[in-house]
């Protein structure tokens, strides 16, 4: 049973366009959602967070959007850059599995000059 | 802020040996640390979670005697792979809880194991 779930495999846009990610949770006891940037060989690089009580969470050209109801978030980047191109995943973790992620299986972005 | 290293960076040994593996978080204290395993098409497989001073927690499936894991401080954790073999061979990753904010992870840049 997959708690998390981003059911693109891939998406591709323009530079200087806006990139959107989308995730889906079944897990309604999921506090925490995190994103991640990942290439080949290397650890995830965390990017952005945000926790079940907030819907709205910025930093520089990333924003994470969470709708509790829908158990729905999403990860905007704008604008989106070369640089950007990698594998997005999308995690959740709560409180009482001692903040242990779980794991979408991941979006490959592409973004094209 | 909020960095994690790993080392050896890769590592190759013979079938039999043991390795290990260090994961340190290096400008903040981790409460929690946990290693993962990577497989085919960058999935991470949880192998399992410790915090500092006491026994971890594996997940099911993973052979604790195999993967002896010591979280011996607030910013050290060790992997060690035991008696490995070739089926070991992959990439193992840690990842660390702390920092700014208590429930964000941040994960080290991995180790390429080869059991010859």
């Amino acid at each position: 049973d997959q708690q998390v779930k981003q059911n693109s495999p891939s998406l591709s846009v323009q530079e200087g366009r806006i990139s959107i990610l989308n995730c889906d949770y079944t897990n309604s006891m999921f506090d925490y959602f995190l994103w991640y940037k990942k290439y080949p060989a290397e650890g995830p690089t965390f990017l952005i967070s945000i926790s079940s009580i907030k819907d709205k969470n910025e930093d520089g050209r990333f924003t994470v959007f969470l709708n509790k109801s829908a158990k729905h978030l999403s990860l905007h980047i704008v604008p989106s850059q070369p640089g950007d191109s990698a594998v997005y995943f999308c995690a959740a973790s709560d409180s009482g599995s001692n903040y242990k992620l779980t794991f979408g299986k991941g979006t490959l972005l592409t973004v094209n000059p | 802020g909020a960095v994690v290293s790993q080392h050896p960076s890769w590592v190759i040994c013979k079938s039999g040996t043991s390795v290990k593996i260090e994961c340190r978080s290096l400008d903040f204290q981790a409460t929690t640390m946990f290693w993962y395993r990577q497989f085919p098409k960058q999935s991470l497989m949880l192998m399992a979670t410790s915090n500092e001073g006491s026994k971890a927690t594996y997940e099911q499936g993973v052979e604790k005697d195999k993967f002896l894991i010591n979280h011996a401080s607030l910013t050290l954790s060790t992997l060690t792979v035991t008696s490995a073999h070739p089926e070991d061979s992959s990439f193992y990753i840690c990842s660390a809880r702390g920092g700014l904010a208590y429930y964000e992870q941040y994960f080290g840049p991995g180790t390429r194991l080869t059991v010859t």
